[in-house]
């Protein structure tokens, strides 16, 4: 595997469901990140984390909870969601957190429904 | 706040050339970057600029004029596999990307 890999690619769930959502770098990269994106949005900035340690948290609902066992790999827990969390949920990883040409690099995404 | 505009959507003819504009307003300015999303595929880097001027890449270009707050990404030559959603993304103060909701771009024969 090469890249950044998402797990699962699709995913249906109820209203009382717990799902995660895994993600891994093959990249040796230090920093990861949970982004959101809804149709006709700007993506949204979920959580960051450099060497496993959570470095941001844009205000993200408690129904979601991240996990970074360590740097390659990184889960976002789901528990008691809503419809509205239905979204293309995009895992991506860079060199670091801080700097220029610091391009992230974005796994395919795990599209997301919420019945 | 920090915003970043796009237009929502152009149409452009195949062999033709293309120029998606993106106008931000951010705290502080480390850089921009402009990715190519395909539909239902991650986005992919094209280009970064975080100096005033013009990065030539093969077919595309991407521009910044930071005293402005403006970007545009040039596409020369166009081809029906450029059809995708271009984001333009800008690094802020403290090295977060702030992201534009993205231009479709629609390539018609």
């Amino acid at each position: 595997e090469t890249g950044v890999t998402q797990t699962p690619r699709h995913l249906v769930m109820g209203m009382t469901n717990k799902k995660s959502l895994k993600c891994e770098q093959h990249l040796g990269h230090n920093a990861m990140y949970w982004y959101k994106q809804s149709a006709k949005k700007p993506l949204e900035l979920m959580f960051v984390y450099s060497l496993e340690e959570r470095v941001e948290n844009n205000s993200v609902p408690s129904r979601f909870s991240p996990e970074c066992p360590n740097s390659s790999h990184l889960f976002l827990h789901l528990h008691t969601l809503q419809p509205e969390d239905s979204a293309l949920y995009l895992c991506a990883s860079s060199p670091r957190t801080s700097g220029d040409y610091n391009e992230q690099f974005f796994g395919p995404g795990t599209r997301l429904t919420v019945l | 706040g920090q915003n970043i505009d796009q237009p929502t959507e152009m149409t452009a003819t195949e062999g033709a050339i293309v120029q998606i504009n993106c106008t931000y307003q951010t705290s502080g300015f480390n850089g921009l970057f402009w990715y190519q999303q395909h539909a239902g595929e991650a986005p992919t880097f094209l280009s970064y600029n975080v100096l005033d001027g013009l990065e030539e890449k093969g077919r595309f270009s991407s521009f910044l004029s930071r005293s402005k707050g403006y970007s545009y990404l040039l596409l020369k030559e166009l081809q029906m596999k450029d059809s995708a959603s271009y984001l333009c993304a800008v690094s802020d103060s403290n090295y977060q990307l702030i992201w534009g909701a993205g231009t479709k771009l629609i390539i018609k024969p």
